[in-house]
This record gives structure tokens, C-alpha cells and sequence, in this order.
């Protein structure tokens, strides 16, 4: 069974829009994160967070909101859709945050922006 | 700043040959090191991870990879490769002075492997 689920698969959205990705965890972890893989670029670390609090946010734009309704969700909200957002959105978790715990990663979302 | 660099786009070997993927970082202190997998379509998986201390460590199906301070690389190995090691390769580093979570990634390398 997975441990980190992340929907939906595939998203499509028009310029301007707003979307919500979903992430839930079942491995009983208290830090989550949010990276993006954009076309010809490393995988890029954008928010941190531990026992449902924003630890770090490597994010420029306040288009993207995270989300934690639950210790084991973390949502990423973006605003105001543009063509460059378009990329893999992948959710991981770690027992603690911070340290050198193993972060585990989830399938991805992946975003296209026409 | 803190970096990984895989050099190597795309590598090509047949099956049952011996592989090395290389990966160097730049970091300041002591790092933690980590190489992940990601097959067609999936996420990424862990291969095997370096906290300070033996430098040559074990990960899953026959992977192991040796940390050099001196190199500052941190390569992945394998002796004998299997059709189904086709996929992409991340080396990450991770920051553990500031207690961030952050993992840096590097831009992967994709193996593939020709029967």
C-alpha cells in the first residue's frame, strides 16, 4: 500500500486558475515537505514543516500557500496559475524535521499550465 | 552555497557490466549524503544514504557508494547491472548545520541499459 499519497496524478489548468495538490502520509511522520522538478532542473526544495508549523520556505512567490489541516496532510495551494509553474510536484515526509532523518517522497502531481 | 553536481546526463551500459555514477558536492562541514531513484512515472526511491563514518555504504539490490572528503564525491556503484536498474539517479546533500530540512539535488543522471 502507498505510504504517501499525492493527488491527483495528472492536473491540467488554464493560465490564471488556482489549484490544490494533496498529500497525505501513513507513515506516522511529523515533517513533511514540498519539492518541485521543472524541466532541465534539479529537484528544488520549496517548503518545510514540523508537527503541522512552517519551518523553512525556499518558495519567492506567495502564489504558493501550503496547507495542514492534519500532522499527517500537507497541501500546496498555487494562485494565479502561470505557464512556468508547470513542473512535478513531489510531497515527502520525515520522522522529525531537521537532523538527518531519511525523507521519503511520493509519486508526484504533475502540473500543466496552458 | 551548498551544491551537488552529477556530470553525467545520460550513461549507457549493458547488462551485467559494472557501473559508477558519479557525484560531487560542494558543503561546507560534514555532509549527509543521499542517492534516490526514480523509475518511469514513479517517485523517488531511496538507494542507500551517508551520515559520517564508514565511508563506503551499503544500499538495496547490489547498489553501494563511497564518500571522499578529500574529492569531494560521493559515487554509486554497482557490479553487475540488471535491465531493470533502467531509470533516473539523484545524488542529494543534505544540510544538517542550521537544522533545515532541505535536501539539494542534483540534476540526475539516466542509466540505461542496452541487453
Amino acid at each position: 500500500d502507498p505510504k504517501i499519497i499525492q493527488k491527483p496524478k495528472y492536473l491540467v489548468a488554464v493560465t490564471g486558475s488556482e489549484k490544490i495538490l494533496i498529500c497525505e502520509q501513513y507513515l506516522g511522520h511529523n515533517a513533511m515537505y514540498w519539492y518541485r522538478q521543472s524541466a532541465k532542473k534539479p529537484l528544488e526544495f520549496m517548503f518545510s514543516y514540523s508537527y503541522q508549523k512552517l519551518m523553512d520556505n525556499q518558495t519567492a512567490s506567495s502564489r504558493f500557500q501550503p496547507q495542514s489541516s492534519k500532522k499527517n496532510h500537507l497541501d500546496l495551494q498555487i494562485t494565479a496559475l502561470k505557464p512556468d509553474d508547470s513542473a512535478t510536484y513531489f510531497c515527502a515526509s520525515s520522522q522529525e524535521w531537521g537532523g538527518a532523518d531519511t525523507q521519503y517522497f511520493g509519486p508526484g502531481t504533475r502540473l500543466l499550465v496552458l | 552555497a551548498q551544491s551537488v553536481t552529477q556530470p553525467d546526463a545520460r550513461v549507457t551500459v549493458s547488462e551485467g557490466a559494472s557501473l559508477q555514477l558519479r557525484c560531487k558536492y560542494s558543503y561546507f562541514g560534514t555532509p549527509y549524503l543521499f542517492w534516490y531513484v526514480q523509475y518511469p512515472r514513479q517517485g523517488l526511491q531511496l538507494l542507500l544514504k551517508y551520515y559520517p563514518g564508514d565511508p563506503v555504504v551499503q544500499g538495496v539490490n547490489g547498489f553501494e557508494a563511497e564518500f571522499s572528503k578529500s574529492n569531494s564525491s560521493f559515487h554509486l556503484r554497482k557490479a553487475s547491472v540488471h535491465w531493470s536498474d533502467w531509470a533516473v539517479y539523484f545524488c542529494a546533500v543534505r544540510h544538517i548545520t542550521g537544522n533545515t530540512g532541505k535536501l539539494i539535488f542534483g540534476l540526475g543522471t539516466t542509466l540505461q541499459v542496452q541487453p
